[in-house]
């Protein structure tokens, strides 16, 4: 079974600040996801990583896949209120199917 | 292009009763994932179909639920006999073949009391 971890689970910060949220397993994963999520919606996607070592930026969202592809992190800078959400990253195993695999999620509150 | 589309968005059914939910996919995916989301967790895998077959359940997926995909383009997720365990999320979401990205729905929020 392929587990996705997910840190911190909780990150309240002023707005301005930078933070970092990681997504680490024991597995390799064939492509990583991040997803972000408003309350009563469903996931966003951000981004899809799939290159060891890749970074990708999205304005000022920086992902990276680790090199042996079984980490990656979100790295903000000079978050906004407009940030605010779950943040999820989700793991693609490899297999004919490309069901997903979740980490439990990072609640971010961003303050004015 | 229209995203992932599902119906209904809320549902409210008393313990006992059976509930049908619906999700359009984007329309040139031919891959269409179930997902269920509690409360402070991220979603987890369902059932998966290609075209309009049923590739794979995940033991989370007991007898009482049931997803079919007829014409390998909408789906349908049945719950019978609704138990408060029940309660969740229901996540839709479609992707190419040839493609990682999957695209969620909006979701059903399924309360059973």
């Amino acid at each position: 079974t392929q587990l996705l971890e997910q840190s911190p689970q909780f990150l309240s910060i002023q707005e301005g600040e930078n933070l970092t949220v990681y997504c680490n397993s024991s597995s390799v994963f064939s492509s990583l996801q991040w997803y972000r999520q408003e309350p009563g919606e469903g996931p966003v996607l951000l981004v899809t990583v799939v290159t060891g070592g890749e970074v990708k930026k999205l304005k000022r969202l920086t992902f990276q896949f680790g090199d042996a592809r079984k980490d990656s992190s979100l790295h903000i800078t000079a978050a906004q209120p407009g940030d605010t959400g779950l943040y999820l990253c989700a793991g693609d195993g490899g297999t004919s199917y490309g069901k997903l695999t979740f980490g439990q999620g990072t609640i971010l509150t961003v303050h004015p | 292009d229209t995203g992932v589309s599902q119906d209904p968005r809320h549902k409210i059914t008393k313990r006992g009763q059976n509930v049908t939910f619906r999700c359009d996919p984007i329309s040139e995916h031919n891959r269409l994932y179930w997902y269920r989301q509690t409360l402070g967790q991220g979603p987890e895998f369902l059932t998966y179909f290609q075209n309009e077959a049923q590739l794979e359940k995940s033991r989370l997926l007991s007898d009482r639920f049931s997803a079919e995909r007829p014409k390998g383009s909408f789906s349908t997720l049945e719950i019978q006999r609704t138990e408060q365990g029940d309660s969740a999320m229901y996540l839709c979401a479609s992707s190419h073949e040839d493609r990682y990205e999957q695209y969620f729905g909006p979701g059903t929020r399924l309360t059973v009391t």
